[in-house]
């Protein structure tokens, strides 16, 4: 089946500190990939996404993430973590027609 | 502004008393979708709309409905709810799905008890 994991349900890093927040998905042919953040009580905001073209995209907010093919994973990276980047990170997959899969989502705590 | 709005943001019921949670955007979108959100399972699809008229099951479409009678609104309904479908719910819009990804409402905080 197709679907999306987030290994890692929550995690703590220093603000300032770098961030990898991982991403593996199961899907036959060439995926359309997302990540969202939701902050408490919101709803989710689009951070970036991957159709095709260059493996390294950059999105809002400093995020950046790499898709690779060979193992299946993209890879949410941000290089200095602020404390306001607090919040609920998800990865999701365009399963074809109007289905798009989440997966179970990271806890991000940032430590003074 | 462009977005996506669900009304009432929270709704506590009772079960079995039927309830209709309405989805409204402006973006002009083909696409429409209903998740609903519980701790430790992330977000799961119930129902989606790639066009008027034409709607589709999800992963959890059991207990809802949904109806796409105009573009721009897509109500859920519960016909008789249960207090297994307490949850946060969001709509969600797009202009025609992959690569342009969903954008989402504000989300509906739902209690059945």
């Amino acid at each position: 089946a197709q679907s999306v994991t987030q290994p890692d349900i929550h995690i703590t890093v220093s603000e300032g500190a770098s961030l990898e927040l991982r991403c593996n998905y199961s899907y036959g042919a060439t995926p359309y990939l997302f990540w969202y953040v939701q902050s408490p009580g919101q709803g989710l905001q689009l951070l970036l996404k991957y159709f095709s073209g260059d493996t390294l995209v950059q999105g809002i907010k400093g995020f950046e993430a790499e898709f690779k093919r060979s193992q299946s994973s993209f890879n949410l990276r941000k290089p200095s973590v602020h404390w306001s980047d607090a919040a609920e990170y998800f990865c999701a997959v365009f399963r074809g027609g109007g289905k798009l899969i989440f997966g179970q989502g990271t806890e991000l705590s940032v430590k003074p | 502004e462009a977005q996506v709005t669900q009304n009432p943001r929270y709704l506590i019921t009772v079960t079995g008393k039927k309830l209709t949670v309405t989805c409204s955007q402006n973006m002009n979108h083909e696409y429409m979708s209903w998740y609903r959100q519980d701790p430790g399972l992330g977000l799961r699809q119930i129902y989606y709309s790639m066009n008027v008229e034409v709607t589709d099951k999800g992963d959890v479409p059991e207990g809802y409905k949904v109806s796409r009678k105009e573009k721009r609104n897509f109500p859920l309904i519960l016909e008789s709810p249960s207090p297994n479908q307490t949850s946060l719910y969001f709509c969600a819009s797009s202009y025609r799905g992959d690569q342009y990804g969903y954008t989402f409402g504000s989300g509906t905080r739902l209690t059945v008890v």
